[in-house]
């Protein structure tokens, strides 16, 4: 069964913290993102990875890195935490090129205080 | 810059009704529409659309495509109180030749059922 692992559901942090969160997909998918869902904005894209080491920016990126060193794994990194990054972060994958359906994880629900 | 939006923001209905809801998008390069429910966590794939006119169903939910008129639909029939859900339309474009599966969101659409 497919499978996107998120590695916190909630989390806390405090502003100017450094924050990493991790992703982790069982299913050999090239393509991995990370979104931000904030109540009457849908699902913003952040960034996302088409390959190891590849990385391309999404439409809201300031404030934000990613790191993927292995397949399986997509890290989202706020290097400086501030409460307007406070959110629900999704992270998804999907196979080859083209959008065939994104598999989303659970979601980490983020408090910046 | 590609936009998605979707009506209503907000559905309140009783079971049994009929829902129909709207998902319109200014792209360049169209690719593909899909349709995500999601419930208390992950959003979880509906339907993907790629040709005009032609119905995609899947028990009481369908969805149609209308490429000229840049607009979707998602219909849901007697509806139960399990289908409370947001509903998310997201379409994929084409830039330099592919994608990489890249999807814009729409701000979706919150669907209540009462008993």
């Amino acid at each position: 069964d497919v499978k996107v692992t998120q590695s916190s559901r909630y989390l806390v942090k405090r502003t100017g913290e450094k924050v990493f969160l991790e992703c982790v997909q069982d299913m050999d998918h090239e393509n991995m993102f990370w979104y931000r869902q904030d109540p009457g904005l849908g699902l913003r894209l952040i960034y996302f990875s088409y390959d190891v080491k590849m990385k391309e920016k999404g439409d809201i990126p300031e404030g934000y890195s990613v790191s993927r060193e292995k397949k399986e794994r997509f890290s989202l990194i706020l290097e400086s935490a501030s409460t307007n990054q406070t959110s629900m972060y999704l992270c998804a994958s999907s196979p080859g090129l083209a959008a065939l359906q994104q598999y989303f994880g659970p979601g980490t629900r983020l408090t910046v205080t | 810059e590609d936009k998605v939006v979707q009506s209503p923001l907000s559905l309140v209905v009783h079971e049994g009704d009929t829902v129909t809801l709207n998902c319109s998008y200014e792209v360049t390069n169209f690719r593909s529409l899909l349709w995500y429910k999601q419930e208390k966590k992950a959003p979880t794939f509906l339907f993907m659309l790629t040709s005009s006119g032609i119905e995609k169903k899947s028990g009481r939910l369908s969805s149609i495509l209308d490429k000229k008129e840049l607009f979707s639909i998602l219909n849901i029939t007697a509806t139960q109180t399990g289908d409370s859900a947001i509903y998310l339309c997201a379409v994929e474009a084409i830039a330099g030749g592919t994608s990489y599966g890249k999807l814009t969101f729409g701000q979706g659409t919150i669907l209540t059922v009462h008993p």
